[in-house]
């Protein structure tokens, strides 16, 4: 299995603008996170999927932001309009439960979003 | 609110000797606990966890001690070695586990030859 995949991995964009990033997540998990690092608060959960449904959406900063799931293999999340205080690593994670398993999330490589 | 809080944003030691990293949590309904290593440009990979029901789970190298009363846990990490080198995520969930992932702003540990 190739992972959770994410793209684009490395993203530049200016002030105003639509952001679009991506995730495949691994095959027959049925639960899709989406995550921000920041220095300043680390790992922040900003929405949760589970069969496609959105769980989860209370981390989403403002209604810039926006995240789907069409089917169970990919998801979006999408900026608009973008700010530069949006700059950040964005993660991916899937699971096989509604909740973790022993091995908790599997990530992907993630997003690096700077937005100037 | 932080709920799950890592107060060391860094921790140097030396190739050989031990590696302790500590993360403390607030909501006392957290059961489940996890520990993650992120190197740069990856994302987080599960390192060890443990449940509530116990107070200590080892995996070679890497042994995870749970205090709850303290509602406190830490990471050791024995004997380090160079290539542990990354960021030390702890995270944390109620409901045996079934519940998301609340993580800490990690640590980054440096193990120096």
């Amino acid at each position: 299995d190739a992972g959770v995949i994410q793209s684009p991995r490395h993203e530049v964009t200016e002030m105003g603008q639509e952001v679009t990033l991506r995730c495949k997540p691994i095959s027959g998990h049925n639960s899709l996170f989406w995550y921000r690092q920041t220095m300043m608060r680390g790992l922040e959960l900003l929405i949760y999927f589970n069969n496609n449904v959105p769980i989860d959406d209370s981390g989403m900063p403002e209604d810039r932001f926006s995240a789907k799931m069409p089917n169970a293999s990919f998801s979006t999340l999408k900026i608009q309009p973008s700010e530069p205080r949006d700059s950040a690593v964005y993660f991916c994670a899937s699971s096989l439960a509604y909740g973790v398993t022993n091995y908790g999330y599997t990530f992907g490589s993630g997003t690096r979003l700077t937005v100037v | 609110d932080q709920q799950v809080k890592q107060n060391s944003p860094s921790l140097s030691v030396q190739e050989g000797r031990i590696s302790i990293l500590n993360c403390d949590y607030t909501n006392s309904m957290f059961d489940y606990f996890l520990w993650y290593k992120k190197y740069p440009a990856e994302g987080p990979t599960f390192l060890i966890s443990i449940s509530s029901i116990k107070d200590k789970n080892e995996d070679g190298r890497f042994t995870v001690f749970l205090n709850k009363s303290a509602k406190h846990l830490s990471l050791h990490i024995v004997p380090s070695q160079p290539g542990d080198s990354a960021v030390y995520f702890c995270a944390a969930s109620a409901k045996g586990g079934s519940e998301k992932l609340v993580f800490g702003k990690g640590t980054k540990l440096t193990v120096n030859p």
